[in-house]
């Protein structure tokens, strides 16, 4: 498809542990984000980056930190993961002057 | 900041029937993109259609259609002969045009379920 791949598909931790999730992308595109789904609340973007160490906080970015060092990756970090942190994590990218993203396939994150 | 709202948390449809998703949204701006995105029991998720803000006239792809009522900021989705494989949460979405970073504002989701 679009060229991008989440990592892990799955993962559960516990509570207070730091938990990384990786987005890497082929198609060399600016643009990635970082959103997560619950219920009832649809897709909530939690970070976004424009660029090699350009990044910026979405609407609900509150514990957690992203980096982009390369092109192709972007990584979101949950420093100290909490219950309320358990949901699916998409990565999204988007090239420059086109209005479509492309969505990776997600993670499902438990946090006990 | 925009807010993009879907009232309907459930719907169900026949196959072969016609159903309509509903979508408004709240925003100041005058230039922006809306989408209808589907994401089936796989967690993948769809572009169905998008519509331009400035044309007037409504995006269709094949069995999907959308009413925009651009006064109204309504974005409602059609879809036609419905089938099973339709059976999927749909998503409305806002983007602002420009200095945004094409970032989507997402609904909470419709869950549609085509029984045969």
């Amino acid at each position: 498809d679009a060229g991008i791949t989440q990592s892990p598909r799955h993962k559960v931790t516990e509570t207070g542990t730091p938990v990384t999730l990786r987005c890497h992308q082929t198609e060399n595109h600016r643009y990635m984000y970082w959103y997560r789904q619950d219920p009832g609340h649809g897709l909530r973007l939690i970070h976004y980056s424009y660029g090699v160490k350009d990044t910026d906080k979405g609407e609900v970015s509150d514990g957690y930190s992203v980096s982009r060092s390369k092109t192709e990756d972007f990584l979101l970090t949950l420093e100290s993961a909490t219950s309320s942190q358990t949901s699916v994590y998409f990565c999204a990218i988007r090239g420059q002057g086109g209005e479509k993203l492309f969505f990776g396939s997600g993670t499902q994150l438990s946090v006990l | 900041a925009q807010t993009v709202t879907q009232s309907q948390p459930e719907m169900s449809v026949q196959e072969a029937e016609t159903v309509t998703l509903s979508c408004t949204y709240d925003t100041s701006e005058n230039n922006y993109y809306l989408f209808w995105y589907k994401q089936p029991p796989s967690r993948q998720m769809i572009l169905v259609i998008r519509q331009e803000a400035y044309k007037q006239q409504n995006a269709t792809e094949n069995r999907f259609s959308v009413n925009f009522q651009k006064a109204a900021k309504s974005f409602s989705l059609k879809i036609s002969d419905s089938q099973l494989g339709d059976t999927a949460m749909y998503f409305c979405a806002f983007m602002k045009v420009g200095t945004s970073y094409g970032k989507l504002t997402f609904g909470q989701g419709t869950i549609l379920t085509v029984h045969p």
